[in-house]
């Protein structure tokens, strides 16, 4: 099963500052797939990222507000952008693989 | 549209005692997943159901999943302290666009 290694682990953040989140996997992956859980809530997709082409946003989600790049097929970072106390959520990456999808540690972010 | 109900919302238990949590979905699913989230943590993987009947055990948990009745299990056998957290199923599938749709989550305490 793969490893992720997400980047930070938490985060307290200025209203209006931009935040990227790193996720790094110890095996090449074809999608990485990039998830919000608010605080006693389930998770909710923000978007899938494959590598050589633009990131699939599920609805209520835009780029301009979470840029994700796929520079290759073990990396993937997170940007949350100008950011509101709306945004504190923790924030996760997920692989698919043979034994069902693994999850990086999650980002704690907190928007003051 | 491929939804995912989960009950109990919250349990709150005595050690020793046994208990089931429910995943109800909506439609064909070719996957369905039990997760552990610990506070402040990320996702564990408990198990990945696949067919129907399909019954897995892994200690004191054991998942069961009928697809006809478009329902899965996790049972608890004589429940111990340390399997406090919230529990997660997920499904995937067509509907879905193979995407994981999540149920709201169990919150699991169990009292010494």
């Amino acid at each position: 099963s793969a490893v992720i290694s997400q980047k930070p682990s938490r985060d307290i953040c200025q209203r209006g500052t931009s935040l990227t989140i790193q996720c790094q996997v110890d095996s090449q992956v074809t999608m990485m797939f990039w998830y919000r859980q608010q605080p006693g809530q389930s998770l909710t997709l923000i978007a899938t990222a494959n590598q050589g082409s633009e990131a699939t946003y599920e609805s209520g989600f835009v780029i301009d507000k979470f840029p994700i790049s796929r520079p290759n097929l073990t990396f993937s970072t997170l940007t949350v952008s100008n950011m509101s106390p709306e945004d504190s959520s923790i924030y996760l990456c997920s692989v698919e693989t043979n034994y069902g999808y693994t999850f990086g540690s999650g980002t704690r972010l907190t928007v003051v | 549209e491929l939804k995912v109900e989960q009950n109990p919302l919250f349990l709150s238990m005595q050690e020793g005692k046994n208990y089931t949590i429910y995943c109800n979905y909506s439609t064909t699913s070719d996957r369905l997943y039990w997760y552990r989230q610990d506070p402040g943590k990320s996702l564990e993987s408990l198990f990945v159901l696949l067919s129907n009947g399909a019954v897995k055990q892994e200690g004191r948990l054991m998942a069961s999943l009928d697809t006809k009745a478009r329902l899965s299990t996790l049972h608890i056998t004589a429940a111990v302290h340390d399997l406090s957290a919230t529990y997660f199923c997920a499904v995937s599938g067509m509907d879905s666009n193979y995407q994981l749709i999540w149920g709201a989550g169990t919150k699991l305490i169990i009292k010494p």
